[in-house]
């Protein structure tokens, strides 16, 4: 079975300093693998994406994330907070390959990370 | 481009009402998935649509349902509603492809049964 794992329900970081926000990840075969944010009362934005290649991919706003296959992880960063980034983040994986079921997401049960001024 | 767009935006229903939900996905997207989304359960899938056909399905009891149409707009419905089916439901479409497309979400309907 798929899941997603977010290890800390809650991530306070100062603004200015790096923040770091935890997933790992279970599957069959490769993963495909996403980081959404949702702001209050809203849906999902889309940040990145890891399908295959480097290891290390940006995204938006200055986002990026680390895909560890040995540690089954795929961690959210970002080198500067700013009190902007204060939101509900989501790590989602899909099975990719031959073992791919279309569009259908697996999501983790995110993380709400604060940046204080 | 306009985005997934979701309406009604807010609903109040009475239990053992019915309610249809819409998702009009962005332009040349053919994948519509719909999500519901609870403190307690987080995020979890419903069903995917993809030309008209449904592709894959979650755990769900039957009084969830969905269609799309040919112009892939989509709709889900639920019947008999049942207080623990407050909630936001979540339309995302995406491109066809093997799995390695982002999904785009809508703003979602928020769904209060009383």
């Amino acid at each position: 079975a798929q899941s997603v794992a977010q290890p800390e329900d809650q991530v306070n970081v100062a603004e200015g300093n790096p923040l770091t926000v935890k997933c790992t990840y279970s599957v069959s075969g490769n993963p495909y693998l996403f980081w959404y944010v949702q702001y209050p009362n809203r849906g999902l934005q889309f940040l990145l994406k890891y399908i295959t290649g480097d290891n290390l991919v940006k995204g938006s706003y200055g986002f990026e994330a680390e895909f560890n296959k040995s540690q089954t992880s795929f961690h959210l960063k970002k080198p500067s907070a700013l009190v902007s980034d204060s939101a509900l983040y989501f790590c989602a994986v899909r099975r990719g390959g031959i073992y791919n079921q279309g569009g259908k997401l697996i999501f983790g049960q995110g993380t709400e990370l604060s940046v204080k001024p | 481009k306009a985005g997934v767009t979701q309406t009604p935006r807010y609903l109040i229903k009475t239990r053992g009402q019915q309610v249809t939900l819409s998702c009009s996905p962005i332009s040349g997207h053919r994948s519509v998935s719909w999500y519901q989304q609870t403190p307690g359960q987080g995020l979890q899938f419903l069903f995917e649509y993809f030309s008209e056909t449904q592709r894959n399905k979650g755990n769900f009891p039957g009084r969830f349902s969905g269609r799309q149409f040919s112009n892939s707009r989509s709709e889900m419905n639920v019947s008999t509603l049942e207080l623990g089916d407050s909630a936001l439901y979540l339309c995302a479409s995406s491109l066809p492809g093997q799995g390695d497309t982002e999904a785009f979400f809508g703003q979602g309907t928020r769904l209060t049964v009383v």
